[in-house]
């Protein structure tokens, strides 16, 4: 069965630090794979996705991902944290064949920022 | 930016209680969902609809729980006899085609939170 794994429930950075929120997932194909960022009060806003091709992808907000099949992760990056990225991160994964028409959720990781 | 907009944003009901949340979706969109995000767990699947009808549901949608397209833009999440444990962020979403194919991207509202006393 499908699953998506994120191992950190919280994490805590300075600001001007880089980040990784690591994400693995459990698929038998090579799944379609994202990043969504609750904020609070806010809802699920898309930071990116991964659907074939670059391993490595670009989204909003200056967050990367790179997508590693041998070890079935969808880690996030950020080179440099700001305050404003405080918020709960979800990765997610939908299946391939035919297309999807659901997403599988991690438990999310709560990002903190000291200042 | 279009946006999927939901109503209300909290709404507090006595167990047993009949509750509509409601949502617009992405006007062009064609594929609606609703998904659910019980405190401190997990964000759920709870069904998705295209074409006036139901494609796939979870587990978790049962008989209490109905959806509805009731005119060209609204789309409708009933608890038909609410419980304690229906107590969650409900989110609806919507994607312009099938989720995945052709790269297309599920969009989430802000959800509604209810709370079940």
């Amino acid at each position: 069965a499908q699953s998506v794994t994120q191992p950190d429930i919280h994490i805590t950075v300075s600001e001007g630090a880089s980040l990784e929120l690591r994400c693995n997932y459990s698929y038998g194909a090579t799944p379609y794979l994202f990043w969504y960022v609750q904020s609070p009060g806010q809802g699920l806003q898309l930071l990116l996705k991964y659907f074939s091709g670059d391993t490595l992808v670009q989204g909003i907000k200056g967050f990367e991902a790179e997508f590693k099949r041998s070890q079935s992760s969808f880690n996030l990056r950020k080179p440099s944290v700001h305050w404003s990225d405080a918020a709960e991160y979800f990765c997610a994964v939908g299946a391939q064949s035919g297309g999807y028409n659901k997403l599988i959720f991690g438990a999310g990781t709560r990002l903190a920022v000291h200042p | 930016e279009p946006e999927v907009t939901q109503t209300p944003s909290h709404q507090v009901t006595q167990m047993g209680q009949e509750v509509i949340l409601r949502c617009v979706p992405i006007s062009n969109h064609l594929y609606f969902y609703w998904y659910r995000q019980i405190l401190g767990q997990k964000v759920e699947f709870l069904v998705s609809f295209y074409n006036n009808e139901i494609s796939e549901k979870s587990e978790i949608f049962d008989d209490q729980f109905s959806v509805e397209r009731p005119d060209g833009s609204n789309f409708t999440l009933k608890i038909r006899s609410t419980k304690l444990e229906d107590s969650a962020m409900y989110f609806c979403a919507s994607s312009e085609a099938r989720g995945g194919t052709s790269g297309n991207t599920i969009y989430f509202g802000e959800g509604s939170w209810l709370t079940v006393v």
